[in-house]
């Protein structure tokens, strides 16, 4: 149990187009998800968490205007990277928590964000 | 500020032998360490945990030590397995309820050698 789908696991844009990554709890529900950034040889950098039905809470420095994520239900939290510029290049992760339990985020196999 | 310190940005071990896998913190409010095990371009997957009021906790080759008095947390893999040879992530748990979250450490990649 506690798969985290996300798609799609890559993709290329252009400068100035938008960009949306899901991410899906297939087997449990979701109360909170979370949206990860790994730059090279990096560690993960949390840049939000996701509650469903509330608003996002960024972590420090992270644009929420470029940054719009969306938690409509207990199994879908969606990323979307707005005006994508080359330096949005990265590996998005999200990762889920299941309500109770202590290791509490199952995560998702990431997306590669290329932007051209 | 790095709340949770890997050194070691790399270790070599043979097949076989131990690999131990250093981390160091310095919030004492953290209430939960986990280690996870990331491969390339993929996610990362729960390795095993230990609560703060614990100094041990083991789980088939894996075990996992805390100093509390020394901040400092390690990762033991006996025996090494060349299909252990991945990025570890060592990670503390703060905050409560919907505030909780998980502090990264930088990783350590861990090669096993056959």
């Amino acid at each position: 149990g506690a798969v985290v789908s996300q798609h799609p696991s890559r993709v290329i844009c252009k400068s100035g187009t938008s960009v949306k990554i899901e991410c899906r709890s297939l087997d449990f529900q979701a109360t909170t998800m979370f949206w990860y950034r790994q730059f090279p040889k990096k560690s993960l950098m949390l840049m939000a968490t996701s509650n469903e039905g509330s608003k996002a809470t960024y972590e420090q420095g992270v644009e929420k205007d470029k940054f719009l994520i969306n938690h409509a239900s207990l199994t879908l939290s969606t990323l979307t990277v707005t005006s994508a510029h080359p330096e949005d290049s990265s590996f998005y992760i999200c990762s889920a928590r299941r309500q109770g339990g202590i290791y509490e985020q199952y995560f998702g196999p990431g997306t590669r964000l290329t932007v051209t | 500020d790095q709340q949770v310190k890997q050194n070691s940005p790399s270790l070599s071990v043979q097949e076989g032998r131990i690999s131990i896998l250093n981390c160091d913190y310095t919030n004492s409010m953290f209430d939960y360490f986990l280690w996870y095990k990331k491969y390339p371009a993929e996610g990362p997957t729960f390795l095993i945990s230990i609560s703060s009021i614990k100094d041990k906790n083991e789980d088939g080759r894996f075990t996992v030590f805390l100093n509390k008095s020394a901040k400092h947390l390690s990762l033991h893999i006996v025996p090494s397995q060349p299909g252990d040879s991945a990025v570890y992530f060592c990670a503390a748990r703060l905050g409560a309820g919907n505030n909780r979250k998980l502090i990264w450490g930088l990783g350590t990649s861990l090669a096993v050698n056959p």
